[in-house]
């Protein structure tokens, strides 16, 4: 059975620090490893990873694959309360299913 | 359209009766997807549309869960004699082309609540 699985589960932290996200996965037909940040409704597109190794980075986010070891980070550096959200972790797998994780809530205080 | 809808944005609903909740996608984009989202929980892929037909029905959970798409574009997702579990936030999905593996744009969901 296709698997995600994120950690932590939830993190609260201080506005101005740093934050690391974890998602692992266990899928048959990998194609693709995508994060969304999810506030109200809408999940909002934050990145697609299929390389290994390959930094991306938009802003103060950043995320890299580890197709060897099966798992995914999401950086936050200098976060601020907007950051606060649920940050969700998929698995593209065959021809366009997404297999997702069950989300780490992000809070930042300030 | 700028991007995809979903309506309505609730629903409440009586144990038993039957509901549809529809999704217009994103104008041109041939894939489809619903998700569903229970509290608290990550999304729960229920099925695909790829144009007007359904490959993968993998995920619907029973046979009360049905979807259907006309036109290449909107979709209706039809739960009849609705249980109490099926209450979540129904979420649909498009994306622009085939075996990208890859990005697709959510709608702002439908919450239902069977009572």
């Amino acid at each position: 059975e296709d698997k995600v699985v994120q950690s932590p589960l939830s993190l609260v932290v201080h506005e101005g620090d740093t934050v690391t996200l974890n998602c692992s996965y266990e899928v048959t037909n990998f194609r693709s490893l995508l994060w969304y940040k999810q506030e109200k409704k809408a999940p909002t597109f934050l990145f697609m990873l299929t390389s290994s190794g390959i930094e991306k980075k938009s802003g103060r986010l950043s995320s890299i694959l580890d197709k060897k070891e099966l798992f995914s980070i999401l950086n936050i550096t200098a976060t601020q309360t907007g950051d606060s959200a649920i940050y969700l972790c998929a698995a593209g797998v065959g021809a366009q299913k997404l297999v997702f994780g069950q989300g780490t809530r992000l809070t930042i205080n300030p | 359209g700028a991007g995809v809808s979903q309506s309505p944005s609730n629903k409440v609903t009586e144990k038993g009766k039957d509901v549809e909740l529809r999704c217009d996608p994103i104008s041109g984009h041939t894939a489809l997807y619903w998700y569903r989202q229970s509290l608290g929980q990550g999304l729960e892929f229920l099925i695909y549309f790829q144009g007007n037909s359904a490959p993968d029905k993998s995920g619907l959970p029973s046979d009360r869960f049905s979807a259907e798409r006309t036109g290449g574009s909107v979709s209706t997702l039809t739960i009849q004699r609705t249980q109490q579990e099926d209450s979540a936030v129904y979420l649909c999905a498009s994306s622009s082309s085939p075996g990208t593996g890859g990005e697709q744009y959510f709608g702002p969901g439908t919450r239902l609540t069977v009572t």
